[in-house]
């Protein structure tokens, strides 16, 4: 079973639409995360969930609106999508967010490619 | 600001040698340290954590943590073809706080 899954793994749409990313994790975590790794591979934290809570809200644009129906899913919702927004959007799990010894699992990943 | 370094390499070594990944960071205050390894099209996968000053192994792989010198490397020994893969450093502040990556060192280990 996968501990972190996202959907869709490819995602090829043009500039102005609107699109979603969902993550589900069955590890039983309370918190999960949303990165954005570009071009050069630097990996950098978009939003963070605790128990469905937003905890951390980096700078973000406000076309990006994170949404968490349960603590086992966390979706991302894009709007007017631009070329710059084309990158690998990883999902993460960990147990306790405010746990020194946590740790991140991380799903496999959705390229979003904007034309 | 929060700023974690990695060199990006390519760090080349040949297969049985020990690759040595260094990476620094600028808070102080940080405490919980981490490696993971992403193959290329794949997701980080965490290899080792490390908290308190001083040597942790595991298998091949060993975390050494400075607190002082705001250092943490990752030697990885009798490296292997397979261990080829771009090298992510983490690090966290106080409980709660985000987790920073570096931006990765590419590792190329020669058959």
């Amino acid at each position: 079973d996968t501990a972190v899954s996202q959907t869709p793994k490819y995602l090829v749409t043009q500039m102005g639409n609107d699109k979603s990313i969902k993550c589900e994790q069955n590890l039983g975590h309370d918190t999960m995360y949303w990165y954005k790794q570009d071009s050069k591979k630097f990996l950098k934290i978009m939003f963070s969930y605790n128990n469905k809570e937003l905890i951390i809200n980096e700078t973000v644009p406000n076309r990006f609106s994170p949404k968490s129906p349960d603590k086992a899913h966390l979706n991302l919702h894009i709007n007017s999508l631009e070329l710059g927004d084309s990158a690998v959007y990883f999902c993460a799990s960990s147990r306790a967010g405010t746990v020194l010894t946590d740790t991140q699992y991380f799903g496999p990943g959705t390229r979003l490619t904007v034309l | 600001q929060k700023e974690v370094e990695q060199n990006s390499g390519p760090l080349s070594v040949p297969e049985g040698a020990i690759a040595s990944l260094n990476c620094t960071y600028s808070d102080r205050g940080s405490q919980s340290f981490f490696w993971y390894r992403q193959y290329s099209g794949k997701s980080p996968e965490l290899i080792m954590s490390i908290y308190s000053n001083g040597d942790k192994e595991d298998g091949r792989f060993t975390a050494q943590l400075n607190k002082a010198s705001q250092y943490v490397s990752l030697l990885i020994r009798d490296s292997q073809p397979s261990d080829s893969a771009t090298y992510l450093c983490a690090v966290r502040g106080n409980y709660g706080q985000n987790f920073v990556f570096g931006p990765g060192t590419r590792l190329s280990v020669l058959p």
